[in-house]
């Protein structure tokens, strides 16, 4: 059964960027799609982007305008979420999860639902 | 672009009781690419039910999903304890920018 872990909580200053990974276990991540979706304080659910390893793409929310870059990380079955130029409004939990257009989650889907997901970093952008 | 805009925004019940939580989209959606997610308190979100109606793995069969079109409905039958959190309907599909309702809070009335 698939296990995603993400890296811990971070606190950053605006400007900066930030870097938050998800590992999975019970096989490698680099078959599966895995989906960014953040949660600002309080709020609901806001999308960001997902990559598939097995074809080499991505693709992002363009809210984002250029400042979030997912990649993965085959020797090490990661997945890497990075938002640069951040501003206080970025303060959120970030999750990963892996994106599903099919019971058996075949990575060649188009976008679809997310399960499992990690169990969340939360970012703090604070000056 | 689709909106979803889910409603009530909180539903107050009892254990016990149903409960009936409605999503609409902004346009038709061509097929059910329509899924629903529970979150409870400092807790990632759930998956519970995906293609409108179909429930994922390990889901009591007290939540129902269904609906096409605009219109999509999550039922929660007799609702139990661990059933009070809140639910995010959630588009998907092939030229669709993944986008989530705003959540509707079921709470212990």
């Amino acid at each position: 059964q698939v296990q995603l872990v993400q890296s811990g909580a971070e606190v950053k200053k605006p400007g900066s960027s930030v870097k938050v990974s998800c590992k999975a276990s019970g096989g490698p991540i680099t078959t599966y799609i895995i989906t960014w979706v953040r949660q600002a304080p309080g709020q609901g659910l806001e999308y960001m982007g997902r990559i598939n390893p097995v074809i080499g793409t991505t693709s992002y929310a363009q809210k984002f305008g250029g400042r979030v870059t997912i990649t993965a990380d085959d020797s090490t079955s990661t997945v890497y979420m990075n938002l640069n130029s951040l501003r206080s409004e970025d303060t959120a939990l970030y999750y990963c999860a892996r994106d599903c257009s099919s019971p058996d989650c075949h990575p060649l889907g188009p976008p679809g639902w997310f399960d499992p997901w990690g169990q969340g970093t939360l970012v703090t952008v604070s000056s | 672009e689709i909106e979803l805009t889910q409603s009530p925004g909180t539903l107050s019940l009892s254990p016990g009781e149903s409960a009936t939580l409605s999503c609409r989209a902004t346009q038709s959606l061509s097929t059910t690419y329509l899924a629903w997610y529970q979150q409870k308190p400092g807790q990632a979100p759930r998956l519970l039910i995906y293609g409108a109606s179909s429930r994922a793995t390990g889901i009591p069969d007290r939540f129902r999903g269904s609906g096409s079109g605009t219109d999509f409905t999550l039922t929660i039958s007799r609702l139990e304890p661990e059933d009070f959190a809140v639910y995010y309907c959630q588009l998907y599909g092939h030229s669709l920018s993944p986008t989530f309702g705003g959540g509707t809070k079921v709470e212990i009335k």
